[in-house]
């Protein structure tokens, strides 16, 4: 069965400095990897999807993830993060039988 | 751009009373979803639809059923809302077809509380 990890489950960090976030993932092929954001009582909206081909995808709001199949990861990047990106964020997997998965979340609190 | 509506983003309803979430998606998407969002317990998967009259069950289909009478439109009810099913609703649809959808679209979520 597949799995997503998420270790870190808050993180914080100054306006203005990168942020990296992790994600690892459990499957036997190569998934379809997803990272989804979402703000305070509001729903998950899609960040940005890799399926195949040029493992470094970008995203909408700066946003860029990498997928290293070696390490079983696709952890999402920011240069320079905004006060308006703290939110909590999911990594999500699919394989090709249409199953999700979703991380347990990172919660990203922005520094002023 | 990608829509998916629910009908309230805000509900509170008495032990026991049939409940239904509304969600619309203007996309034309053929897969919809119904999860649930609970602290420490991440998301998981109600029911989906992939045609209309079509529904298979989820990870936790008890309590719960679906209805999709229309492509754009699936609703979540609880026949008799009870209050371990307050939580955080969210419905979601999907453009590629049957059982081997790969992204999911999201709509704002229906928090539900049973009193």
């Amino acid at each position: 069965a597949q799995s997503v990890t998420q270790p870190d489950i808050h993180i914080t960090v100054s306006e203005g400095a990168s942020l990296e976030l992790r994600c690892n993932y459990s499957y036997g092929a190569t998934p379809y990897l997803f990272w989804y954001v979402q703000s305070p009582g509001q729903g998950l909206q899609l960040l940005l999807k890799y399926f195949s081909g040029d493992t470094l995808v970008q995203g909408i709001k700066g946003f860029e993830a990498e997928f290293k199949r070696s390490q079983s990861s696709f952890n999402l990047r920011k240069p320079s993060v905004h006060w308006s990106d703290a939110a909590e964020y999911f990594c999500a997997v699919n394989t090709n039988a249409g199953k999700s998965t979703f991380g347990d979340g990172t919660t990203l609190t922005v520094k002023p | 751009d990608v829509k998916v509506t629910q009908s309230s983003r805000y509900l509170v309803k008495r032990t026991g009373e049939k409940v239904f979430l509304e969600c619309v998606q203007d996309m034309d998407h053929e897969n919809m979803f119904w999860y649930r969002q609970d602290p420490g317990l991440g998301l998981r998967l109600i029911y989906f639809s992939y045609d209309v009259k079509m529904k298979e069950k989820g990870d936790i289909p008890e309590g719960y059923s679906v209805s999709r009478e229309k492509k754009e439109r699936f609703s979540l009810i609880l026949e008799s809302a009870s209050t371990n099913q307050t939580s955080m609703y969210l419905c979601a649809s999907s453009p590629e077809g049957g059982r081997f959808w790969k992204t999911q679209y999201f709509g704002p979520g229906t928090r539900l509380l049973v009193l």
